[in-house]
């Protein structure tokens, strides 16, 4: 069956752009995440989904970040104004089970 | 203390090598533990999971320590294919949802 997949693998936006990140989850996963991973580093945390509950967004970085989900189905994270700290790849993940994840391919943001 | 710790490597071992990557994290409450593997601008995917008594699929076996909060991966007959980075993943308590992930562990198999 078709896996995450995340659009666009790849985004050049210049400094003070806003950019919008679209993810599709695996169908009938109730669960989904994203997560930043910048160069060498390990997958950061920013938001989670659960069905229709309330979203943690505690791992967003701050109010230029925000991220929207329809239902059970596609996510969008948004960055406003967008700085160079932004560059990065972000991984959208879906599960349907507390303790797995299935990653899609990411978008790679590079902020000039 | 960070969360997950874990050796950057890289580790540079020959084809045949046996390889042991260790992992140790803080929060004493994690009840699940998984080793991802990340190829090089991939994303990760799940290796397998960690189980108290120790676990084997095939070439590779996961130990855990509760007591000392470690986990390991090894990894024998070493592959080329095997060349990635390989995250240790500790999830936030029982029922948690959130999971940690170590910042990897970078291996390559050489000819």
């Amino acid at each position: 069956g078709a896996g995450v997949s995340q659009s666009p693998s790849n985004k050049v936006t210049e400094k003070g752009k806003d950019v919008e990140l679209r993810c599709d989850p695996i169908s009938g996963h109730t669960a989904l995440y994203w997560y930043r991973q910048r160069l060498g580093q390990g997958l950061e945390f920013l938001i989670y989904f659960q069905g229709n509950s309330a979203p943690d967004k505690s791992g967003l970085p701050s109010d230029r970040f925000s991220a929207e989900r329809t239902g059970e189905s596609v996510s969008t994270l948004t960055i406003q104004r967008t700085q160079q700290e932004d560059s990065a790849v972000y991984l959208c993940a879906s599960s349907d089970r507390t303790d797995t994840r299935f990653f899609g391919p990411g978008t790679r943001l590079t902020v000039l | 203390r960070k969360e997950v710790e874990q050796d950057p490597g890289p580790f540079n071992v020959p084809e045949g090598a046996t390889v042991a990557f260790n992992c140790t994290y803080s929060n004493s409450a994690s009840q699940s533990f998984f080793w991802y593997r990340q190829d090089c601008r991939k994303e990760p995917k799940l290796l397998m999971s960690v189980y108290s008594s120790g676990n084997e699929d095939g070439r590779f076996t996961a130990q855990l320590n509760r007591a000392s909060q470690y986990i390991s991966l090894l990894i024998r007959d070493s592959k080329l294919s095997d060349s990635a980075t390989y995250l240790c993943v500790v999830n936030g308590g029982a029922g948690s949802y959130q999971l940690t992930f170590g910042k990897g562990t970078k291996l390559s198999v050489i000819p």
